[in-house]
C-alpha cells in the first residue's frame, strides 16, 4: 500500500514561519491534502493541490509539491497559537480506492 | 446541515463485549469510511464503502464489520471487543471518493476496552 510519511512534532515561535513536510510513495496520486486537528475533534480540510501543480497559495498557507521527489510541503506564515494543532498530509489513491494518511504532526507554538 | 454525526463520544466496553458505532451523514455521499487513530500511527482505514450495499476492507479490518444499507448510514460492529481495539475511531464521507473532494469527518469515539 501507499506509505505517507511526515515527522512527529514542530515547535515554534508566534510569528514565525512553520513548515510541515510530508513525503509519499504513490506515483499515481491526483490530489494531496492537508488536514487539520485540533483537540478533541476530527479534522478538518485546510487546502488540497492537485498534482500537476507546483504551489498553492491561500492566505497563510502556501502548499509546495514536488512531484519528481514525491514531498508535500504546508507553510504557514506568521504561526499564531491558535494554529497548534496536528496536521496530516493525506493522497487519494485511485488503485486503492481510499485516502492514505500521515502519521500526523503536532504543532505547538510558544507565545 | 450537520454534516458527520458520530455517536457515542465515549465509550469504555469489557474485553469480550460486542457494541455498534453509528455513523450518519446528511450530504448525500456516496463514499463512507471507518478509520482508527492510534498514537504516531496516524489514521487507518478499517473498512470502507462506495455506495448503498457496497462495502470492502480497507487496512485494519480483523475484529470489525460493517454494513450500508442506506446512503446516509454506516455503523461500524465490534464483534467481540479486545484491548487491542482501545483506541480513537473516526468515520468520514465524501463526495465520490476519487478524491476530487473533501472528505467530512465526524467528532470521533473514544473508545476504552478493558
Amino acid at each position: 500500500g501507499e506509505d505517507v510519511e511526515q515527522s512527529l512534532f514542530l515547535s515554534v515561535r508566534e510569528g514565525d514561519s512553520s513548515v510541515i513536510n510530508c513525503t509519499y510513495t504513490d506515483s499515481s496520486s491526483t490530489y494531496l491534502y492537508w488536514y487539520k486537528q485540533e483537540p478533541g475533534a476530527g479534522l478538518q480540510l485546510l487546502t488540497y493541490i492537485f498534482s500537476n501543480m507546483d504551489m498553492k497559495q491561500d492566505q497563510r498557507l502556501t502548499v509546495l509539491l514536488n512531484k519528481k521527489d514525491k514531498h508535500l510541503s504546508l507553510r504557514i506564515a506568521d504561526t499564531q497559537t491558535g494554529d497548534s494543532a496536528i496536521y496530516f498530509c493525506a493522497d487519494w489513491s485511485d488503485t486503492g480506492n481510499q485516502f492514505y494518511f500521515g502519521t500526523g504532526t503536532s504543532l505547538t507554538v510558544i507565545p | 446541515n450537520a454534516g458527520v454525526t458520530q455517536t457515542p463520544k465515549f465509550q469504555v466496553l469489557k474485553t469480550g463485549q460486542s457494541m455498534t458505532l453509528q455513523c450518519a451523514q446528511d450530504m448525500n455521499h456516496e463514499y463512507m469510511s471507518w478509520y482508527r487513530q492510534d498514537p504516531g500511527m496516524g489514521l487507518r482505514l478499517i473498512h470502507y464503502s462506495v455506495g448503498a450495499g457496497i462495502t470492502d476492507q480497507g487496512e485494519v479490518p480483523n475484529g470489525y464489520n460493517v454494513s450500508r444499507s442506506t446512503t446516509e448510514d454506516f455503523p461500524l460492529r465490534l464483534l467481540s471487543a479486545a484491548p487491542s481495539q482501545t483506541s480513537v475511531y473516526f468515520c468520514a464521507s465524501s463526495y465520490k471518493g476519487r478524491g476530487e473532494g473533501e472528505a467530512f469527518f465526524g467528532q470521533g469515539t473514544r473508545l476504552t476496552v478493558v
